[in-house]
């Protein structure tokens, strides 16, 4: 079974540029979830999905940051314009129900805003 | 707020058992959790318990829950090389809430 996929796997741009990253979830999997690592840090919850419908976005920084999963399986994050602090590992994890431990991580994209 | 707390280094001779402590604040955690993070990789779940257990032992993995102190730990016996990672202790309720993460290094 593939597991999550994420591209790109690093990406270097200046502040106040935009930035899209790509999750495609596990084949089958409902539930989607997009989460931010600053270094030295655990992952925060900014979006989850059930199918293309919004379940959580209560930590997304909504003035900059735009999520979608328009046909309920593949999504994309967007940071327009991007800040310094963005800096961090976005993670993307999939799971067939809304079960916490049944969530399968991606191996992140990792920004660097300079 | 919900918040979780972690030592953020450990380190442990190859052979050795290590101790990765956490206290969380979330008295009404249905579930509480460990994941491990290698280097360039995401997250991986490694054991979780219910918050009505006191104990859960997996292979080597045991993982204790003082609920009463809101304290979790996880032990891993006979501490390999290749256990050498980032350790996440997360509370959950409606979604999780990581910990800052204990570095683990393994001295051969």
């Amino acid at each position: 079974e593939a597991g999550v996929a994420q591209s790109p796997r690093y990406k270097i741009i200046e502040k106040r540029q935009s930035v899209a990253f790509w999750c495609n979830p596990i084949s089958g999997h409902a539930t989607l979830y997009w989460y931010q690592q600053i270094l030295g840090q655990g992952p925060k919850l900014l979006i989850q999905f059930q199918n293309n419908g919004v379940v959580d976005d209560s930590q997304l920084p909504k003035d900059r940051f735009s999520a979608e999963r328009l046909k309920g399986v593949d999504s994309t994050l967007k940071i327009q314009p991007a800040k310094l602090e963005d800096s961090a590992v976005y993670l993307c994890a999939s799971s067939a129900g809304q079960v916490i431990h049944e969530q399968y991580f991606g191996p992140g994209t990792r920004l660097t805003v300079t | 707020g919900e918040d979780v707390e972690q030592s953020l280094f450990l380190s442990v001779r190859e052979g050795d058992s290590s101790v990765i402590n956490c206290t969380y604040t979330d008295s009404s955690s249905t579930y509480l959790y460990w994941y491990k993070q290698e280097p360039g990789a995401g997250l991986q779940l490694l054991t979780y318990i219910f918050s009505n257990m006191d104990m859960k032992q997996d292979q080597r993995l045991t993982v204790l829950l003082n609920k009463k102190d809101k304290h979790l730990s996880l032990r891993i016996a006979d501490t390999q090389t290749g256990d050498s990672a980032i350790y996440f202790c997360a509370e959950t309720d409606d979604k999780v809430i990581f910990g800052p993460g204990t570095s683990l290094s393994v001295i051969p």
